[in-house]
């Protein structure tokens, strides 16, 4: 079973702190998403990695894939209220029928 | 945003009582899915579908079932709910083989009595 762990499970910071979560696994991935879910929604893909050691930016989110593409991490730079939500990292193989493997989810809460 | 509608979006069943859920999608994607989505557990997959008629089980696929005979609509069936089948359920769909990108339903919000 692949498995995806995602660190910390809970975060709270205040505004305009930066901060760093992690998603880490023992297998490789073609690709990695992450998705944010507010209370009540549905998760909302924010970001696809494809390649090793790619940099993708969003604004105040920067996403990185790890080189062996086993991993991932998620920078946010001055973060808002706007910003608390369920963040999800998903990890997708060519070879897996159509299947992708689900993290836990960090829970971040922003305080004004 | 992608079309993809959830119904009914709450609904309170009684034990023992046969529910069905119904995802429907106006992006003509191929791949679809449904999820339960319960605290401390994220968001696992009960089942999902490749293409019309082809449907495969995901990780907790005990006691449901799906059916998929257009390509808009992806249908999940509790033959018989129990109270451990309270839950929050998504639908998503993709248009890539890896599974990759979905996009999600807003979410049926299920509570069985």
């Amino acid at each position: 079973t692949q498995l995806l762990e995602q660190s910390p499970q809970f975060l709270s910071i205040q505004e305009g702190e930066n901060l760093t979560v992690y998603c880490n696994s023992s297998s490789v991935f073609s690709s990695l998403q992450w998705y944010r879910q507010e209370p009540g929604e549905g998760p909302v893909l924010l970001v696809t990695v494809v390649t090793g050691g790619e940099v993708k930016k969003l604004k105040r989110l920067t996403f990185q894939f790890g080189d062996a593409r086993k991993d991932s991490s998620l920078h946010i730079t001055a973060a808002q209220p706007g910003d608390t939500g369920l963040y999800l990292c998903a990890g997708a193989r060519n070879t897996n029928a159509g299947k992708s493997t689900f993290g836990d989810g960090t829970t971040l809460t922003v305080k004004p | 945003d992608a079309g993809i509608t959830q119904s009914p979006r709450h609904k309170v069943t009684e034990t023992g009582t046969p529910v069905t859920l119904r995802c429907h999608q106006t992006e003509n994607h191929r791949y679809m899915y449904w999820y339960r989505q319960d605290p401390g557990h994220g968001l696992r997959l009960i089942h999902y579908s490749y293409g019309v008629k082809d449907t495969d089980k995901g990780e907790v696929s005990d006691g449901y079932s799906v059916s998929r005979s257009k390509t808009e609509d992806f249908l999940l069936t509790l033959e018989s709910a129990t109270s451990s089948q309270t839950s929050v359920y998504f639908c998503a769909i993709s248009e890539a083989q890896g599974g990759d990108e979905q996009y999600f339903g807003p979410g049926t919000r299920l509570t069985v009595t």
